[in-house]
């Protein structure tokens, strides 16, 4: 597609519900970034994709929290048993390498609010 | 570990206005800076990509310089304009089999007409 499309757009849920965020990536952008941003908060890394493989998920705050990556492209992220301080923006990025030589495109977020 | 800071976190200026942005981090080892844009409700835009071996990088009316030794970078805006209120964002990369950009805690600009 022409941009990063992530859905959905806005998700509220119940404390101790799953729920899965999707994220479509740029086509052909093997590097696929997940962010968080809570209200007043810096972005926050949560896990990096080259291709399905993730080498960096170091930024996942917990084990409830596990993404995955299918045929290089689509990328979902799964909250198990949702937490209140769960409540952020998740961003997703994409870029077409190394994003170390590449611009990182970002999609406009998933929001995600936890009752 | 790497920290990215940002003065000022918030700068209210006049139309017209020049102004600059300042992004600092500790760790000069990066591979790359980017500054992005931020509009409330929305995602980041790139603005530019300074490599490591490049000093600045220029769009229009922006202007990122970039000193690696002293672990800085300034973003300089000609002739400000309401539009360009939002959120201001710096990240570095190190590079290497860690890709991830580190953040900085971003500037609130707000361009008044």
């Amino acid at each position: 597609g022409a941009g990063v499309s992530q859905s959905p757009s806005n998700k509220v849920t119940e404390k101790g519900k799953d729920v899965e965020l999707r994220c479509d990536p740029i086509s052909g952008h093997t590097a696929l970034y997940w962010y968080r941003q809570s209200l007043g908060q810096g972005l926050e890394f949560l896990i990096y994709f080259q291709g399905n493989s993730a080498p960096d998920k170091s930024g996942l705050p917990s084990d409830r929290f596990s993404a995955e990556r299918t045929g290089g492209s689509v990328s979902t992220l799964t909250i198990q048993r949702t937490q209140q301080e769960d409540s952020a923006v998740y961003l997703c990025a994409s870029s077409a390498n190394r994003a170390g030589a590449n611009v990182l495109t970002f999609g406009a977020g998933s929001r995600l609010t936890v009752l | 570990k790497q920290e990215v800071t940002q003065i000022p976190a918030a700068l209210s200026v006049p139309e017209g206005e020049n102004l600059v942005l300042n992004c600092s981090f500790t760790d000069s080892a990066i591979y790359n800076l980017q500054w992005f844009r931020q509009d409330p409700g929305k995602g980041l835009t790139s603005l530019l990509l300074i490599q490591s071996s490049q000093r600045e990088q220029t769009s229009g009316r922006l202007n990122a310089s970039l000193d690696k030794s002293s672990g800085r970078s300034t973003l300089y805006i000609a002739a400000s304009q309401p539009g360009d209120s939002a959120t201001y964002l710096c990240a570095v990369i190190r590079g290497g089999a860690t890709n991830k950009l580190i953040f900085g805690t971003g500037t609130l600009l707000a361009v008044q007409p």
